[in-house]
């Protein structure tokens, strides 16, 4: 049973213009979000995270929100650049994933940003 | 920065062997974690570690074994290394959450392909 999911396999967007990228998550105990960017042949990178304290947190281009009634978070990127092409996955943490920052990933999303 | 080395980017093994994949961390971190990454399937973690000499089971680790001998490295074996276990490895490390939520930090991976 997935406890984060990312429904979109894969985003296609406009150099300039805005990538959302959306997660759900199926468990409240969740206290803490992360979203990171992975390349091919590379590890994941740590690109921004969130607490369940606040419902926005933004750093430079990128913006994560989060609805906790919903269970919703999403990643904003402003503008996106064709450096921004790459496998994103969301990520959550809380009591149920374990006490030490355990988290659990969503599937990722494929985010292409055309010229 | 936090810096996460894993032995080797690229490995090739025959099945049967035993396989040896080793990380090493620089931040003095206490947990680190092995994941594996394959294409729709995400990040799904082997095997965790909180301190020198614990490991914990994560959600698929079956076929593995770790183990952490010195605080800064963290080795995932191979028992008898499938076909099935091809895939790409990543190894993590991050800062225990009793100083607040941390996030993960990753090594660039270990691609690993069982003929």
């Amino acid at each position: 049973d997935q406890q984060v999911k990312q429904n979109s396999p894969s985003l296609s967007v406009q150099e300039g213009r805005i990538s959302i990228l959306n997660c759900d998550y199926t468990n409240s105990m969740f206290d803490y979000f992360l979203w990171y960017k992975k390349y091919p042949a590379e590890g994941p990178t740590f690109l921004i995270s969130i607490s369940s304290i606040k419902d926005k947190n933004e750093d430079g281009r990128f913006t994560v929100f989060l609805n906790k009634s919903a269970k919703h978070l999403s990643l904003h990127i402003v503008p996106s650049q064709p450096g921004d092409s790459a496998v994103y996955f969301c990520a959550a943490s809380g009591v149920y994933g374990g006490s030490q920052g355990n988290l659990i990933f969503g599937k990722g999303t494929k985010l292409s940003v055309k010229p | 920065d936090v810096k996460v080395t894993q032995s080797s980017r690229y490995l090739v093994k025959r099945t049967g062997e035993k396989v040896f994949l080793e990380c090493v961390q620089d931040m003095d971190h206490e947990n680190m974690f092995w994941y594996r990454q394959d294409p729709g399937l995400g990040l799904r973690l082997i095997y965790f570690s909180y301190d020198v000499k614990m490991k914990e089971k994560g959600d698929i680790p079956e076929g593995y074994s770790v183990s952490r001998e010195k605080k800064e490295r963290f080795s995932l074996i191979l028992e008898s290394a499938s076909t099935n276990q091809t895939s790409m490895y990543l190894c993590a490390s991050s800062s225990p959450t009793g100083i607040g939520h941390q996030p993960q930090h990753f090594g660039y991976g270990t691609r690993l392909s069982i003929l």
